[in-house]
């Protein structure tokens, strides 16, 4: 079974300061991978995804995540962070050959501090 | 013009009570599913329907029982609630097939349920 693990549960963040937020996780077969955003009161949105080609895929809101297969992480990033970028972030996966459940990690929460 | 709209946005009730949440979708998706977020903010996957076909049912109690009339509607009964229980539950769906794996989930804004 696949598992996603996100090692910061909280980081502070200055604003117009980058961020990265990590996520690893471990998988007997290739995965598809999702990075969403929660902000409060509302359900998730999603930022971004990888499915193949580019390990580099740019999404929305001026955030990137990188997958490295070697090290089994999909760390997401943005170079200067606003006050609007203060939420929680999810990492996710799904399996590549069947039909599956998304797993989410457990999600980091981002404070931008003015 | 909401995609994924769910009802009610909060819930109170006390222990022993019957109660449903409703969920609707008009992006089209084959696939809806219920999600529950426990205060730690963890999210976890009860249900899938696909075309009306249950697909994933996760170790959920028999208290909670998913109906999907048509593609476009799951909604969650709950009986006999428990204090446990309390948590946000987040409706979402998805062009999900037994095709394709890798389609996004849209989520609902969530219903968030207490238990007294």
């Amino acid at each position: 079974a696949q598992s996603v693990t996100q090692l910061d549960s909280q980081v502070p963040v200055f604003e117009e300061a980058p961020v990265e937020l990590r996520c690893n996780y471990s998988s007997s077969v290739s995965v598809y991978l999702f990075w969403y955003v929660q902000y409060p009161n509302q359900g998730l949105q999603l930022l971004l995804k990888y499915l193949s080609g580019s390990t580099l895929v740019k999404g929305i809101n001026g955030f990137e995540a990188e997958f490295n297969k070697s090290q089994t992480s999909f760390h997401l990033r943005k170079p200067s962070v606003h006050i609007s970028d203060t939420a929680e972030y999810f990492c996710a996966v799904s399996r590549k050959t069947s039909y599956d459940k998304v797993i989410f990690g457990p999600g980091t929460s981002l404070s931008v501090i003015p | 013009d909401t995609a994924v709209s769910q009802t009610p946005k909060y819930l109170v009730t006390q222990m022993g009570n019957d109660k449903s949440i409703k969920c609707e979708q008009n992006l089209g998706h084959d696939t809806m599913y219920w999600y529950k977020q426990d205060s730690k903010k963890f999210l976890k996957i009860m249900f899938s329907y696909n075309n009306k076909e249950l697909i994933i049912n996760e170790t959920v109690p028999n208290r909670f029982s998913p109906k999907s009339p048509d593609k476009a509607h799951l909604n969650l009964h709950i009986n006999s609630l428990e204090l446990g229980d309390s948590a946000v539950y987040f409706c979402a769906s998805s062009q999900e097939s037994r095709q394709t794996y890798n389609s996004p989930l849209h989520f609902g804004n969530g219903t968030r349920l207490t238990v007294t």
